[in-house]
């Protein structure tokens, strides 16, 4: 089982919609966690850090629940610019005090005008 | 966030050759990260390299395969040794960004082939 699964989509969505992002992470001890966004042949570029009590950004919103290691990223009223690979991010420090990332294979969305 | 540059951008090799691929910040960082994302695939972890130290290599890459340098706090170096089409990929380096919940910032890669 991968550390971190994402559905890998693609996602096709009308502009103006909303549309979710789920992924599951394996081990408890992840410690934070992130979106990414991905533009093609780009490089990934933080979108946001997810937060046990949910936050939001603008359109964006990311929620985690670490009973079920469980994180998602909404994006409401989707722009033809939201058209990206969205990499979910698990990190968990080591023990040699370095922070280790896993990230997700990521979820495609393609809004269409 | 800090800013990063990478060389080359991409570059087309022959099989059996080495490339160097050059990584610099602008400001100075204690860690330095390289990951290769083959084509359709997410990130892996290659090394990460601490300055003045020997890096530390992830499950599955070797430092003869992969030799890593890192001679300052702003600049740092990845070999792909003898290459196979196999090692086509983007390579990308990335730094800790501040704080102990902030994440990782990456370079903008460089694409390679393999022939």
């Amino acid at each position: 089982r991968k550390e971190v699964e994402q559905d890998p989509g693609p996602f096709n969505v009308p502009e103006g919609a909303t549309v979710a992002f789920n992924c599951t992470y394996s081990n408890s001890a992840s410690q934070s966690f992130f979106w990414y966004r991905q533009d093609c042949r780009k490089e990934p570029k933080l979108l946001m850090s997810v937060y046990s009590s949910g936050n939001e950004d603008g359109r964006f919103t990311a929620q985690l629940n670490r009973a079920s290691q469980y994180i998602s990223l909404l994006i409401r009223d989707s722009k033809l610019s939201d058209s990206a690979t969205y990499l979910c991010v698990v990190a968990r420090f080591m023990d040699t005090g370095r922070r280790a990332l896993t990230f997700g294979s990521g979820t495609r969305l393609q809004v269409q005008p | 966030s800090a800013v990063i540059s990478q060389k080359p951008s991409r570059d087309i090799c022959q099989r059996g050759t080495s490339l160097t691929i050059q990584c610099q910040v602008d400001s100075q960082v204690t860690m330095m990260f390289w990951y290769r994302q083959q084509p359709g695939q997410s990130l892996t972890l290659i090394a990460t390299a601490n300055q003045g130290s020997e890096a530390t290599y992830e499950s599955g890459f070797v430092i003869d395969k992969f030799p890593i340098s890192r001679p300052n706090l702003t600049f740092s170096t990845l070999t792909v040794s003898n290459m196979s089409p196999e090692d086509s990929s983007i390579y990308l380096c990335s730094v800790e960004g501040r704080g102990l919940t902030d994440t990782q910032y990456f370079g903008p890669g460089t694409r390679l082939t393999v022939l």
